[in-house]
């Protein structure tokens, strides 16, 4: 299976920070990755898919960029309600599997 | 209106078995793929399984092949997973999700349930 690997695992910023997370795939993907955002006590929700594809509705401080085994999902000024934990998949097949998720607070 | 309803969760002593049932609408039901997809108390998220809009293809996740089982009821939109042997391990909240694309089974999710919570417990 393709193992996913997160960095950090929780990150601090203030409002208007710019946020970067890290996902490395253990081969190659393509750009089979999609981010998750999810508060406490409900569903994922899809920001990014294709790496880099912006998913309707979603904020455009969000961005995705990356291919093969590195991805990053940026936050490009961040806001009170990014506050949650942000999770990587890779879809590149049937056996999707997930980072472990990294968790931003607001400082 | 897409709309993933679950139910059927609970609480079950190890070795005891439980099955999960996911209420779809707003969508052409039989048309896409879906999953299941878990997450312990307090951990990240596990994909479980996926199923195809045909019923035709299924695929589990390592820790559950052999013990659990995805079918779907597209004349009901109702999606199913059948839990045997469970474990405490087996503690989540397990969520339905979408698959996006229509004819494929290895794209992102664009819609989840609510998820609804498995205690695995004497």
């Amino acid at each position: 299976d393709i193992q996913m690997t997160q960095s950090p695992s929780t990150l601090s910023a203030s409002v208007g920070d710019r946020v970067t997370i890290t996902c490395r795939a253990s081969q190659s993907i393509s750009s089979w990755l999609a981010w998750y955002q999810q508060k406490p006590g409900r569903a994922p929700k899809v920001l990014i898919y294709k790496a880099s594809s912006l998913e309707s509705g979603v904020p455009s401080r969000f961005s995705g960029s990356g291919s093969g085994t590195e991805f990053t999902l940026s936050i490009s000024s961040l806001q009170p309600d990014d506050s949650a934990t942000y999770y990587c998949q890779q879809y590149n097949s049937y056996s999707r599997t997930f980072g472990q998720g990294t968790k931003v607070e607001i400082k | 209106e897409v709309q993933l309803l679950e139910s059927g969760g609970g609480l079950v002593q190890p070795g005891g078995s439980l099955r999960l049932s996911c209420a779809a609408s707003g969508f052409t039901f039989s048309g896409y793929a879906m999953s299941w997809v878990r997450q312990a108390p307090g951990k990240g998220l596990e994909w479980v399984s996926v199923l195809s809009g045909s019923g035709g293809s299924t695929y589990y996740a390592d820790s559950v092949k052999g013990r659990f089982t995805i079918s779907r009821d597209n004349s009901k939109n109702t999606l199913y997973l059948q839990m045997n042997s469970l474990r405490a391990e087996d503690t989540a909240v397990y969520y339905c999700a979408k698959v996006t694309q229509m004819t494929t089974i290895t794209d992102y999710f664009d819609y989840w349930g609510q998820g609804t919570l498995v205690t695995v417990s004497s």
